[in-house]
């Protein structure tokens, strides 16, 4: 089963700043399978980035997605108020598993 | 777009069998590829419990495979998802959520079943 492990676990910043979120997995995976998702409290996971890159319907173009092999990041290029959440990414693999990263939680300093 | 409900009971008692329903509103369940349930237990992670095809062809989580059991009734355009032998370990938000590609897109708005007697 492949692993992945975000980082920093907690991320304190202002808004206005760059927030840049690690998630590396254990082995090498295809882009097309890690996507990155937002949970607010008491929310339900939204879908913000598939594939590695693609914004999903409705994403704002502040947040963005890169890497490949085994390490991704998501940069939210300037932060809103809004944006203080848990960022979670997850991997698909074959046959069929999906599994999430352990989260990253963005907090207002 | 579509829309998802989960319903089920919120209490279940330990050794006995979770059962939750999800409804699909907004088109028609055989045209979604794949519909998964994802539970969160408090103040916790995401965990993906598996996925079933509207073929009834369904893939399971390793960790659950041997106690999780996911239908789909293309007649009442909706899916269930059954845990036998459950225990507090298996309190959490039971969510259901339609793929997209290989990530869930849409999801239900997520319904807390609690394990206890």
């Amino acid at each position: 089963e492949i692993v992945l492990t975000q980082s920093p676990g907690t991320l304190f910043l202002s808004p206005g700043e760059r927030a840049t979120l690690s998630c590396r997995a254990s082995q090498s995976i295809s882009s097309t399978y890690l996507a990155w998702y937002q949970q607010k409290p008491g929310q339900v996971p939204r879908l913000l980035i598939y594939g590695a890159s693609s914004r999903a319907t409705g994403i704002p173009d502040r947040f963005s997605g890169s890497g490949s092999g085994t390490d991704f990041t998501l940069t939210i290029s300037t932060l809103e108020p809004e944006d203080f959440a848990v960022y979670y990414c997850q991997q698909y693999s074959s046959p069929a598993l999906y599994t999430f990263g352990q989260g990253t939680k963005l907090q207002i300093k | 777009q579509v829309q998802l409900q989960e319903s089920g009971p919120g209490l279940v008692k330990p050794s006995e069998t979770l059962s939750l329903t999800c409804a699909v509103s907004g088109g028609s369940i055989s045209t979604i590829n794949y519909l998964s349930w994802v539970r969160q237990p408090p103040g916790k992670g995401l965990e993906w419990i598996g996925q079933i095809h509207h073929s009834g062809s369904a893939n399971y989580n390793p960790s659950l495979k041997s106690r999780v059991t996911i239908l789909v009734d293309k007649s009442r355009n909706q899916f269930s998802l059954r845990l036998s032998s459950v225990t507090a370990a298996d309190t959490a938000i039971y969510y259901c959520a339609k793929n997209g590609g290989y990530n869930q897109d849409y999801w239900g708005q997520g319904t807390l079943v609690t394990v206890s007697s």
